[in-house]
């Protein structure tokens, strides 16, 4: 089974700190997501990266930066947190076409992140 | 750019009655279709998808949905709903071609004992 792991269930930063969120997949896969979901609002896309290096803006990216230095590994940054980014954040991976099982995105259990 | 409508944020059913699951979308090219399900304190898990082929697709668990092309709906389905099926349901729409997904805001099912 694919997993998709993140590294906290539940964070508390304050205001102008600097906060990272982890996501690790162990299944090889190219693409990978950073979503935040707020309700009334469904999921948001912020950042997605379809290989080692490469990352591309989602619908609101503002704010929020990522790094993928492995292709298991896909962290997003907010460079000084704000109580605007209090969220669930979600991370999902998606497999190539090589890969198989097209199009069906795996998704970690969230963050929920709260910025006092 | 397309865009997914749920209409309905909450939707209360009795258990064992039937309950349907509104999603439209609008895109100006062909897409894919799909709902996914988060249980409480989960993630999102996929339900069902419809890429091509039979305009019917079944999930495991007894859910089905419908493409509609003329209507643009792909509304969710279940005959007979359970106390396990209490989750939130998001519809979310691909371009062909395309790896991002586009989710509408989700509907809150919960079943009355």
């Amino acid at each position: 089974d694919v997993k998709v792991t993140q590294s906290s269930r539940y964070l508390v930063k304050r205001t102008g700190e600097k906060v990272f969120l982890e996501c690790v997949q162990d299944m090889d896969h190219e693409n990978m997501f950073w979503y935040r979901q707020d309700p009334g609002l469904g999921l948001r896309l912020i950042y997605f990266s379809y290989d080692v290096k490469m990352k591309e803006k989602g619908d609101i990216p503002e704010g929020y930066s990522v790094s993928r230095e492995k292709k298991e590994r896909f962290s997003l940054i907010l460079e000084s947190a704000s109580t605007n980014q209090t969220s669930m954040y979600l991370c999902a991976s998606l497999p190539g076409l090589a890969g198989g099982r097209r199009n069906t995105q795996y998704f970690g259990p969230g963050t929920r992140l709260t910025v006092l | 750019a397309q865009s997914v409508t749920q209409l309905d944020s909450q939707v209360p059913v009795f258990e064992e009655a039937p309950v349907e699951l509104r999603c439209n979308y609008s895109s100006s090219v062909s897409v894919y279709l799909f709902w996914y399900v988060q249980y409480p304190n989960q993630g999102l898990q996929l339900l069902l998808k419809y890429l091509s082929g039979s305009t019917l697709v079944e999930s495991i668990n007894g859910f089905e949905a419908e493409f509609n092309k003329s209507q643009t709906s792909f509304h969710l389905r279940k005959p007979s709903v359970h106390i396990s099926d209490t989750a939130e349901y998001f519809c979310a729409v691909s371009k062909f071609g395309n790896e991002k997904l586009t989710f509408g805001t989700g509907t809150r099912l919960t079943i009355i004992p």
